[in-house]
């Protein structure tokens, strides 16, 4: 089994429309970080989390919204979509004293 | 500030043939830089990674990279391409902190 999740892994929906895309992880990790990828701008990051009471802004939050229910567990919402938020969106881990983050599968955004 | 950058969006080579790809960060403080791929549909896959060890850094799939602060650089090499390398490859560093800054990515295509 994979230990980085998202659901769902594709999703159309239309401006203004609340969208919410879930991720969960089974390493046991208590960072979490949200991202976008667009093409030839790389990963930018909207959100991160470093344990369950503490939630952080990243370069790009505008327009997003997060919740981080449990440790294995972080949510990223679009309050009102817009079709400039169509991208792909990856949730990521890493651990205290581990360096490198973890991915799940992504999430293909598209708003019409 | 720190960032990192990939030089060439796209890079083709013949199977068989050396892969090279270019990653340059600048940074105040040693970071730990990494190599991710990204295969279609799919999230981002550690290759390897340098934490201030050994300088030359071997990962997986005969992927290997070398840190040269001189340069500020951390190039990913293979000896011999194969076409199951074709793929999205991403550089990344962070100085330990919770920020990982992530090149736009070298798009890698195999010539049979």
């Amino acid at each position: 089994d994979a230990d980085v999740t998202q659901t769902p892994r594709n999703r159309i929906t239309k401006t203004g429309k609340r969208i919410m895309l879930e991720c969960s992880q089974t390493k046991g990790h208590d960072r979490m970080y949200w991202y976008r990828q667009d093409p030839g701008l790389g990963l930018r990051l909207i959100y991160y989390s470093f344990d369950v009471k503490d939630i952080n802004k990243g370069e790009i939050s505008d327009g997003y919204s997060v919740s981080r229910q449990a440790q294995a567990k972080f949510s990223l919402s679009l309050e009102s979509a817009i079709p400039n938020q169509t991208a792909l969106y990856f949730c990521a881990t890493s651990g205290y004293r581990v360096n490198e983050q973890f991915f799940g599968p992504g999430t293909r955004l598209t708003v019409l | 500030a720190q960032s990192v950058t990939q030089l060439g969006s796209h890079v083709s080579v013949s199977e068989g043939a050396l892969v090279l790809l270019r990653c340059n960060y600048s940074s105040s403080v040693p970071p730990y830089l990494f190599w991710y791929v990204q295969y279609p549909n799919q999230g981002l896959q550690l290759l390897l990674k340098y934490t201030s060890a050994a300088t030359l850094v071997k990962g997986i799939n005969g992927f290997e990279a070398e840190f040269k602060k001189s340069e500020t650089s951390f190039h990913l090499t293979k000896p011999s391409a194969h076409m199951s390398d074709a793929a999205e490859y991403f550089c990344a560093a962070t100085s330990g902190t919770y920020k990982y800054i992530f090149g736009t990515g070298t798009r890698l295509k195999v010539l049979a």
